[in-house]
Formats: C-alpha cells, sequence, structure tokens
C-alpha cells in the first residue's frame, strides 16, 4: 500500500530556509501519469497548493509562492524535497506531500502531514 | 490564482441531504471537467470524495455525488451522518499546470 511520510525540523526560525522531505514506501510515484506535490494549511485554515514536480523533472509552483519556492527530487528517488527561503510567521503551516494524478488531475494519496511553526 | 469560492458554512439534519458550491472562473471549474473534492475531519489529512466532478473513488459512500454548471461545481451528501460533519474542500485544474482549492466549507449535523 503506497505510503507517504513528511519529515524535517519543526521549528524554524524567521529568515531561514523552511526543509522537508517526503519519503515514498509501498509504491512509485516517479512516472506519467504521476506527480509529486506539496500544500500546506496554515493553523484554522484552508489548503493552499504550494507545487509539483513532474515525471520529467520540470516543476509548477504556486506563483504567490514562487519566488521562495523550491521542489525537487531527492538522490534516493524514493523521496523528494521541498525548500521554502526567507520564511515569516505567515509560513507556519501543516505540510502535506501527496501524490497528484495527472489527467483526472487529483490528489488521491497523502502523507499524514507534518507541522511546522516559524519562531525565534 | 485566486482560491476557489466555497460558502463558509453548511448544516442539515441527520437523513436529510445537504448541497454546498464551489464558484471559479472560465479559466478553472469552468474550462476543464477536472473538479475534485475533499473531506477534512478535525486535526485528520484530507481524504478524496469525488473526482473529474463525479466520480468516486473506491469505498467512498455513494451519498457523496457532484455535479458542475458552468463555472460552479457542487458537492451533495445525501442521506447526512454524524460522520459526514467535516470540512469539505474543492479544487479544480487551472490550466497550465496550476491547481487551485476553494476556500472550504464547514458541514455541521444538527
Amino acid at each position: 500500500q503506497l505510503q507517504l511520510q513528511e519529515s524535517g525540523p519543526g521549528l524554524v526560525k524567521p529568515s531561514e530556509t523552511l526543509s522537508l522531505t517526503c519519503t515514498v514506501s509501498g509504491g512509485s510515484i516517479t512516472g506519467d501519469p504521476y506527480f509529486r506535490g506539496w500544500i500546506r494549511q496554515p493553523p484554522g485554515k484552508g489548503l493552499e497548493y504550494i507545487g509539483s514536480l513532474f515525471y520529467n523533472g520540470a516543476t509548477y509552483y504556486n506563483p504567490s509562492l514562487k519566488s521562495r519556492v523550491t521542489i525537487y527530487e531527492d538522490t534516493s528517488k524514493n523521496s523528494f524535497s521541498l525548500r521554502l527561503s526567507s520564511v515569516t510567521a505567515a509560513d507556519t503551516a501543516v505540510y502535506y506531500c501527496a501524490r497528484y494524478v495527472r489527467y483526472s488531475d487529483r490528489l488521491d494519496t497523502w502523507g499524514q502531514g507534518t507541522l511546522v511553526t516559524v519562531s525565534s | 490564482q485566486s482560491a476557489l469560492t466555497q460558502p463558509p458554512s453548511a448544516s442539515g439534519s441527520p437523513g436529510q441531504s445537504v448541497t454546498f458550491s464551489c464558484t471559479g472562473t472560465s479559466s478553472d471549474v469552468g474550462g476543464y471537467n477536472l473538479v475534485s473534492w475533499y473531506q477534512q475531519h478535525p486535526g485528520k489529512v484530507p481524504k478524496l470524495i469525488i473526482y473529474d466532478v463525479a466520480k468516486r473513488p473506491s469505498g467512498v459512500p455513494d451519498r457523496f455525488s457532484g455535479s458542475k454548471s458552468g463555472n460552479t461545481a457542487s458537492l451533495t451528501v445525501s442521506g447526512l451522518q454524524a460522520e459526514d460533519e467535516a470540512d469539505y474542500y474543492c479544487a479544480s485544474y487551472g490550466g497550465d499546470n496550476t491547481y487551485v482549492f476553494g476556500s472550504g466549507t464547514k458541514v455541521t449535523v444538527l
């Protein structure tokens, strides 16, 4: 059974870089029709799509975050990562990784999510 | 890339039906039959319950149904049960590899 698991620091200082990794087990999500996605949800608020890593290595980033976001594949192809630079308190959120299914554009498998707090 | 518009709340009694909307533009909801709906219980991970406007993943009860007209998609929950009390988010493909969520609707079972 496909599983995704986020990992990384739960506390990041303002102006620093948030780094998270999503480890995939029980299956592969690296080929067509799958993309790898990141989503976040500030406490008490709605979902925001951060961006996608496509099977050909290309990326899509939410325009509101584009200048600060990088999504990339790790050397171990069983994981992919998110970097968000120059963070502020507004970046405090639960961060999810997910499998994005192309052609029907749905997020059908999600990680458990990890809370990242931006605070000094 | 603005969030899709959903009513903040909806409610119904057990056994009744509740329907709520997800309004976008001709660039997202209206332009593609690629609307999804996610259910999220408090403190839990969002769960896909509808995709391609009206398709249900395996295991999702047929009490959940989706539809679309123009730039507005809708989710109907029939035969409301206590376990349906949750937040519901729509999402849509928006062209050029974009993906946008709705603002979310909190469903209360009275």
